[in-house]
């Protein structure tokens, strides 16, 4: 069974620095792609990054560009998240997701999600 | 940059079908993909490439595209398919971006 579970999450005041965590199991997780994708509280989902199976590439949204860095331990299993100078804005709930490709039309999509964690900055 | 524009709710009786629209410049060239969230929980996918299903996901849900607009169909939505439903697509110019559309509300009563 896959399974994904985040940690990290809190409160933390503008311009710190937080790290996520995301722990896999059930699959293979150095064969895909992961992304972590964000909810405002009430807010609908935005994609943050994505990063491929060994690291090499690495996309992000405009917005946390320069602030936000995806990594990944394929030893361990697990996906990261080094979130810089944050600001009120980036209160959410951050989700970790397994990405899943289709061939053709060079999309992609998230197959499997964990249960998040939340992400507070405030003062 | 690119968006995706759904309603911002819809509403059926139980028994009725619901329609949730998602309009993007991108979609004749790229997937469609839908996500059901509930209250409190992580987004569930319930349509992948336009129009498949995932296994586990019951039939009376469906999805079709064409041109700038996919569509998903709720075929006699039932009280608990109640939840927000999110169209996801990725901008076709090359930057790998995902986006979602800003959600819509279905409500069945």
């Amino acid at each position: 069974e896959v399974q994904l579970v985040e940690s990290g999450g809190g409160l933390v005041q503008p311009g710190g620095s937080l790290r996520l965590s995301c722990a896999a199991s059930g699959f293979t997780f150095s064969s895909y792609w992961m992304s972590w994708v964000r909810q405002a509280p009430g807010k609908g989902l935005e994609w943050v990054a994505n990063i491929k199976q060994d690291g090499s590439e690495k996309y992000y949204v405009d917005s946390v560009k320069g602030r936000f860095t995806i990594s990944r331990d394929n030893a361990k299993n697990s996906l990261y998240l080094q979130m810089n100078s944050l600001r009120a804005e980036d209160t959410a709930v951050y989700y970790c997701a397994r990405v899943a490709s289709s061939s053709s039309k060079g999309s992609y999509y998230f197959d499997y999600w964990g249960q998040g964690t939340l992400v507070t900055v405030s003062s | 940059s690119y968006e995706l524009t759904q309603p911002p709710s819809v509403s059926v009786s139980p028994g009725q079908t619901a329609r949730i629209t998602c309009s993007g410049d991108a979609l004749p060239k790229k997937y469609a993909y839908w996500y059901q969230q509930k209250s409190g929980q992580a987004p569930v996918l319930v349509i992948y490439e336009d129009s498949k299903r995932p296994s586990g996901i019951p039939e009376r849900f469906s999805g079709s595209s064409s041109g700038t607009m996919a569509t998903l169909t709720i075929s006699g939505a039932q009280v608990e398919d109640e939840a927000d439903y999110y169209c996801y697509s990725t901008d076709s110019s090359g930057n790998h971006r995902g986006v979602f559309g800003g959600g819509t509300k279905l409500t069945v009563l």
